[in-house]
């Protein structure tokens, strides 16, 4: 069975870094190209960021909304994803969802962690 | 970036009922492949949401045959035959053909 949890959300004021972590199972994590989603208060999906396979080279691609603050990446040994974000405004705040699929769909996801921005 | 626009928001059904839902797109999804990348996804209270049919009309693994899709360009379409309890939820289209990989603003179905 494929599972995704992810982890490390909170509150977290403004200007200030989180780092989520997305813990995979069930499926080979090290060929999978795994991607960050995430869904606003009012309920609007955005994608966020990507990471391919060690056969793509770990190629990398962001939202210009996180470009520059954001940074995906992961460990193949512990079939994990993470995302650091930096820098962090208001207008992060959401659910983040850690999915696995293609560039084309989004096949399975977790259950989410939240991120609150906040002063 | 690709702007998806579903209609309509929100829809009421009958349990048993059919119902269609649009998701237009401001470019055409059909990738320089040929193949569209023009996924559904239902998002049920309190849950994630979950694939239902990408490329246009493949259903993902599990779902119900009640769930089609139809389309072509920047016009596609989720159908919904015999609506059940469970169908209930928010519905997103998503695109994959070009980058960034966006969602429509979703279709709210509820119980009439």
């Amino acid at each position: 069975e494929v599972q995704l949890v992810e982890t490390g959300g909170g509150l977290v004021q403004p200007g200030k870094s989180l780092k989520l972590t997305c813990a995979t199972s069930g499926f080979t994590f090290s060929n999978a190209w795994m991607h960050w989603v995430r869904q606003s208060p009012e309920k609007q999906l955005e994608w966020v960021a990507q990471i391919k396979a060690k056969s793509n080279n770990y190629a990398t691609y962001y939202a210009e909304s996180v470009k520059g603050r954001f940074t995906i990446s992961r460990d193949d040994s512990k079939s994990s994803v993470y995302l650091q974000m930096n820098s962090l405004k208001e207008e992060d705040t959401a659910i983040y969802y850690c999915t696995w699929g293609g560039s084309d769909s989004f096949a399975y996801w977790g259950q989410g962690t939240l991120v609150t921005v906040s002063s | 970036d690709v702007v998806m626009t579903q209609t309509p928001v929100s829809l009421s059904v009958s349990l048993g009922g059919q119902v269609s839902i649009s998701c237009r797109s401001s470019q055409s999804l059909v990738h320089n492949n040929g193949n569209t990348y023009l996924s559904w996804y239902l998002q049920k209270p309190g849950q994630s949401p979950q694939l239902l049919i990408y490329k246009v009309s493949n259903r993902f693994s599990g779902i119900s045959d009640r769930f089609s899709g139809s389309g072509s360009g920047t016009d596609l379409t989720l159908k919904i035959s015999r609506v059940e309890p469970d169908d209930l939820g928010v519905y997103y289209c998503g695109q994959g053909t070009q980058y960034p990989p966006t969602f429509g603003g979703g279709t709210k179905l509820e119980l009439k």
